[in-house]
Parts: C-alpha cells; structure tokens; sequence
C-alpha cells in the first residue's frame, strides 16, 4: 500500500499571502489529522477530518483551515501568512472509525510539506 | 489536559550498547501510548504502540517500549544500539476519553549513536 502523500514537499511565500497544502491519506483510511512542527513549539495539532466534517480542533487561529474531500484526501488552508508560520506541515492518517477508547488505531504520516515564510 | 515529557533533549550512547529514551505522561482517563522516529528531511515514523495488556510492547527495528502506570512512564528501548538509529524521538500521548484522535507529543529527544 502506498503511504500518506504529501504536496508540494516545499514552499516559499510571502508574508500576507496564502497557501493551500494537500494530503492523500494511505488506501481506506477515513481519518485525517494535521499537525505543524516548529522548532521552538515542537509538533502541535491542528485539527482532525472524518467523514468530511472537521471532528476536532486544536489551538490555533481562525487563519488556519482544512476541508476533507469525499474520497478522504484533505486540503489544509493557511490565510494572511506571519513569518511564525515558517513549519513543517505534517498529515496524519488512521481509519479511526471511532474517536473514543475503542479506537486502538495507529496515525501514519506524511512525509510533510516544509513552508517558509519569508 | 494531556501532556508528555522527554526529559533529555538528547542521549548519547556507543554502538552495540544498550539505549533508553525516557518519557512520562500525564493524562486524566486511560492513555494510549505511541513512538515515532524521525529521520531528518522525513515525516514520523511509527515505532510501537501500547494500548493496553502486556506493559512490554515490542516494536519495529528491535525497539521496546516499557508501560508503567505508577510511575506514568512509558521509556523506550533497545538492547543492542546502530549508528542508524540516531535519529529524533517522539513520544505521543492519547486521551482516548477527552481528546478524540489527536495525539499530544513530547519534545523530542535525539538520540546520537557513535561507532
């Protein structure tokens, strides 16, 4: 089975600008969550796709966004770019059915989509 | 909140000796326990899980990982170290109960294996 595909691997905007990144989750996986990696941070959630609906959200402002298409691949959209927003981007799949204790599954990741804002 | 902590930014250790890489965890219900790899220029790589049963879990490339739930640690080891195992070490959390999917990870702690 293939893994979870990433693109474009690198970025360069500019501050003010926007950009869209995409991810396809590995083969009947259904459950996609991103997460950004920055050296002073460290790896942070952003949010979590299921079923096209956004099933979980971490701590991040409004300009970060993300939309699940029907065949499960997900689109993460970063609006007005800050220089802080310079990350590896990083997508994550699982079949994750379920959100509760009896999802036992594994999150698999993308190789990431490195962003730098200059 | 969930939370983890690797202690040591980062380990050093010979070739052919034995590695730990230390993490604690802190959760409200039942934690779901996981470690990746990270190579340079590369996503996580999923190492091992524990979820519940054996407080052993045995892992890819000869990794383990120890469950103990009186001290919340979950430390990962190996018992025979290769130069190509130096890499970034992830510990990750779940709170199955509170926190849905997401995984709260530690820091990293980069491990230097030398010849």
């Amino acid at each position: 089975k293939a893994g979870v595909t990433q693109t474009p691997r690198y970025l360069i905007k500019t501050r003010g600008q926007q950009v869209t990144l995409s991810c396809s989750p590995i083969s009947g996986h259904r459950s996609v969550s991103w997460y950004q990696q920055t050296p002073g941070q460290g790896l942070q959630f952003l949010f979590e796709y299921f079923s096209e609906t956004q099933r979980n959200k971490g701590n991040f402002p409004g300009r970060f966004s993300g939309r699940q298409f029907s065949n499960s691949r997900s689109e993460m959209n970063v609006s007005t770019l800050e220089l802080g927003d310079s990350a590896l981007y990083l997508c994550a799949s699982s079949l994750a059915g379920t959100s509760g204790s009896t999802n036992t599954d594994t999150q698999y990741f993308g190789p990431g989509t490195r962003l730098t804002v200059l | 909140a969930q939370s983890v902590a690797q202690p040591e930014d980062q380990v050093n250790v010979a070739e052919g000796n034995p590695l730990t890489v230390k993490c604690t965890y802190s959760v409200s219900g039942n934690p779901y326990l996981f470690w990746y790899v990270q190579y340079p220029n590369r996503g996580l790589q999923f190492l091992l899980k524990y979820i519940t049963g054996d407080n052993l879990v045995k892992g890819s490339y000869g990794f383990e990982a120890e469950f103990n739930k009186s001290q919340t640690s979950f430390h990962l080891k190996k018992p025979s170290a290769l130069v190509s195992d130096s890499a970034l070490y992830f510990c990750a959390v779940r709170d199955v109960i509170n926190a849905g999917n997401m995984l709260t990870f530690g820091g990293g702690t980069r491990l230097m294996v030398k010849p």
